[in-house]
């Protein structure tokens, strides 16, 4: 097993352009998280999926953003008409069960520029 | 709502010295508890994680950590810091609802370590 992979690991992207990240979770794992950080914070919260189903999207995922997991297995994040404020560190993180095991195993993330 | 206070932006330790990084948590009920590691440009590691059962859990690399639940505290501690130890430390609750564990994380704190 080779762990959370995330693609790209650099964007830079002008504003308004759309970009879509991916990220490959650990193969077992049903539950998929992905979180934002930007520069000088903890990662934050953004949305949850549990199999294909997209269960909870907090507030900081605005209508520009979207993100999906088909078939349960590969999750992406699009982001469009992109906003300097969109800069930011982009993670991604597996688990199991949580009510097994709580842990969850993140990605090298993908870091985007937005000029 | 969960929030999670990390006491010190950055520490400054020596080769050879103790490690403290300071955590304090607010739930209205007691939380799952991990300590992450991050390294420049990478993603996070679980260094430890608190459950339930002992209050003094052992993680990767020598860190170790006690859960006080009067004090709402989950400081994490090593020792004999060694140069490699130095990174970006996070700590984060869960509030494991709704079956899964969408995680808070604090600002986090950079360790120096100096020869």
């Amino acid at each position: 097993d080779t762990g959370v992979s995330q693609d790209p690991r650099h964007k830079i992207t002008k504003r308004g352009q759309n970009v879509t990240f991916r990220c490959d979770p650990i193969s077992e794992h049903n539950r998929l998280y992905w979180y934002r950080q930007t520069l000088g914070q903890g990662p934050e919260f953004l949305t949850y999926f549990q199999n294909e189903a997209q269960l909870e999207k907090s507030r900081l995922l605005s209508d520009r953003f979207s993100a999906e997991r088909p078939k349960g297995s590969f999750s992406t994040l699009e982001i469009q008409r992109t906003e300097q404020g969109d800069s930011a560190m982009y993670l991604c993180a597996s688990s199991l069960d949580p009510l097994l095991t709580p842990e969850q195993y993140f990605g090298p993330g993908t870091r985007l520029t937005v000029t | 709502a969960q929030s999670v206070t990390q006491l010190g932006s950055h520490v400054s330790v020596s080769e050879g010295a103790l490690v403290l990084l300071r955590c304090n948590y607010s739930s209205s009920v007691p939380p799952y508890l991990f300590w992450y590691v991050q390294y420049p440009n990478q993603g996070l590691q679980l260094l430890l994680k608190y459950t339930t059962g002992a209050t003094l859990v052992k993680g990767i690399n020598g860190f170790e950590a006690e859960f006080k639940k009067s004090e709402t505290s989950f400081h994490l501690t090593k020792p004999s810091a060694h140069m490699s130890d130095a990174a970006e430390y996070f700590c984060a609750v869960s509030p494991l609802s709704g079956g899964y564990n969408k995680l808070i994380f604090g600002a986090g704190t950079r360790l120096a370590v100096h020869p």
